[in-house]
């Protein structure tokens, strides 16, 4: 299968600051990922919606400005929490769709697990 | 109704025997169908993908589709206790949009 990467696989840090997370496709283009979060013993919870050269599409509840996104080339889209506090603590997970005619499989990332102090 | 129901679980099975996942999904016009497996602490992981009526394998693995009952199964022959984890299922509408994902079934195999 493909495979996606993500960085870092773990993460603390201090309430206020900012974090920057980033999602590689290694062995295919991704013109479009995703961004979901996922806490413990819960299922998991879309975030947004990334595609390539454009700007993301946000669920609903999900702050925008806290955040974002970019999906700079078909390979790479990062996430950045900003300004974090200890709620945004969580398991954060990618996933890209490899862009192959009809087929949609969609491959996640290992996950980040942010912890915010 | 939720977009994307399966039985929460536990599942629990005899290693060697035949372990039965089950999903029902509610739109009718969706077009693809996932199996994911995530361990405990771990991101989801692809096992099957099934786009047409009927069923496909792989290895131990068999997916069913049946769209007139939206029905989407996955079942695990001779089962191992690595086996044990969530199961996923996830659907897609159409093309361009995000995978609906049930909330998952927990499979116990023990040995």
């Amino acid at each position: 299968g493909a495979v996606v990467s993500q960085h870092p696989s773990r993460v603390i840090c201090k309430s206020g600051t900012s974090v920057k997370i980033e999602c590689r496709s290694l062995d295919f283009q991704a013109t479009t990922m995703f961004w979901y979060r996922q806490f413990p013993k819960k299922s998991l919870m879309l975030m947004a919606t990334s595609n390539e050269g454009s700007k993301a599409t946000y669920e609903q509840g999900v702050e925008k400005d806290k955040f974002l996104i970019n999906h700079a080339s078909l390979t790479l889209s990062t996430l950045t929490v900003t300004s974090a506090h200890p709620e945004d603590s969580s398991f954060y997970i990618c996933s890209a769709r490899a862009d192959s005619g009809s087929r949609l499989e969609q491959y996640f990332g290992p996950g980040t697990r942010l912890t915010v102090t | 109704q939720k977009e994307v129901e399966q039985n929460s679980g536990p599942l629990s099975v005899p290693e060697g025997a035949i372990a039965s996942l089950n999903c029902t999904y509610s739109d009718r016009v969706s077009q693809s169908f996932f199996w994911y497996r995530q361990y405990s602490g771990k991101s989801p992981e692809l096992i099957m993908s099934i786009y047409s009526n009927g069923d496909k394998e792989d290895g131990r693995f068999t997916a069913q589709l049946n769209k007139a009952s939206q029905y989407v199964s996955l079942l695990i022959r001779d089962s191992q206790p690595s086996d044990s984890a969530t199961y996923l299922c996830a659907v897609n509408r159409q093309a361009g949009t995000a995978l609906i994902f049930g909330k998952g079934t927990t499979l116990s195999v023990s040995s």
